[in-house]
């Protein structure tokens, strides 16, 4: 099952530009995360932001959170050919464990 | 171990045969979680173990479908009666699994299955 959906599904952009992502999601959370893929890897977990906190920074990530609208936000800051990977936003439901995850924002950076 | 170890890292099998693919967690991580991937896809929620016991196996799409893990470390995805349909990369992931309530995922680079 899946429960995020993220937009866009494809993102092509230059680099030094920044990029957006969404993610909408149904069910109560505990926290909502986000998560890169190289291609043909694994995932790789970039940041976290709890039920009860809005906004997250690390290093050239921001992370928004609005649980009143089931929405969260990635952007990426000046961007660089390296970033171009899949990027998926994972919920965690309350009183458990199990993560969910999105379909996945495809972003491609030009050098 | 360092990382999450997923063998094999390529099957490809015949239609109507059984598959098992292992995934041996980070060392102390409790939480143990299988995920299938198509291409293009994000990951499609199987089954996830607390230790020995299935947590949540409503992820699993049929009977077919079956999952293990009785020392509560290695688990073993057993695939019965394979069909080209199940062919997808199966992702298992490890999380500390604690009272934290953070449970960040650490996965494993996947065993890609082919039915032909």
């Amino acid at each position: 099952s899946q429960q995020g959906e993220e937009d866009p599904q494809a993102l092509s952009i230059q680099e030094g530009e920044n990029a957006t992502m969404n993610c909408s999601y149904k069910t109560s959370i505990n926290n909502l995360q986000w998560y890169r893929q190289n291609s043909g890897r694994g995932l790789v977990h970039l940041i976290l932001i709890r039920s009860n906190e809005r906004e997250k920074h690390s290093r050239r990530l921001r992370v928004t959170l609005d649980t009143s609208k089931k929405s969260s936000s990635l952007l990426i800051t000046a961007s660089r050919a390296a970033d171009t990977a899949s990027y998926f936003c994972a919920t965690v439901n309350t009183g458990g464990f199990k993560t969910i995850f999105g379909a996945g924002t495809r972003l491609f950076v030009k050098a | 171990g360092a990382g999450v170890s997923q063998t094999p890292s390529n099957k490809v099998t015949e239609k109507g045969k059984y598959v098992e693919l292992r995934c041996d967690p980070i060392s102390g991580h409790t939480a143990l979680y299988w995920y299938r991937q198509s291409l293009g896809q994000g990951p499609e929620f199987l089954i996830y173990f607390q230790g020995t016991g299935a947590a949540d196996d409503s992820g699993l799409p049929n009977d077919r479908f079956f999952a293990v893990r009785p020392e509560g470390s290695v688990s073993t995805l057993k695939i019965q009666r394979t069909e080209r349909g199940d062919s997808a990369v199966y992702l298992c992931a490890s999380s500390l699994g604690g009272g934290s309530g953070a449970n960040v995922l650490t996965f494993g680079a996947g065993s890609r299955l082919t039915v032909l």
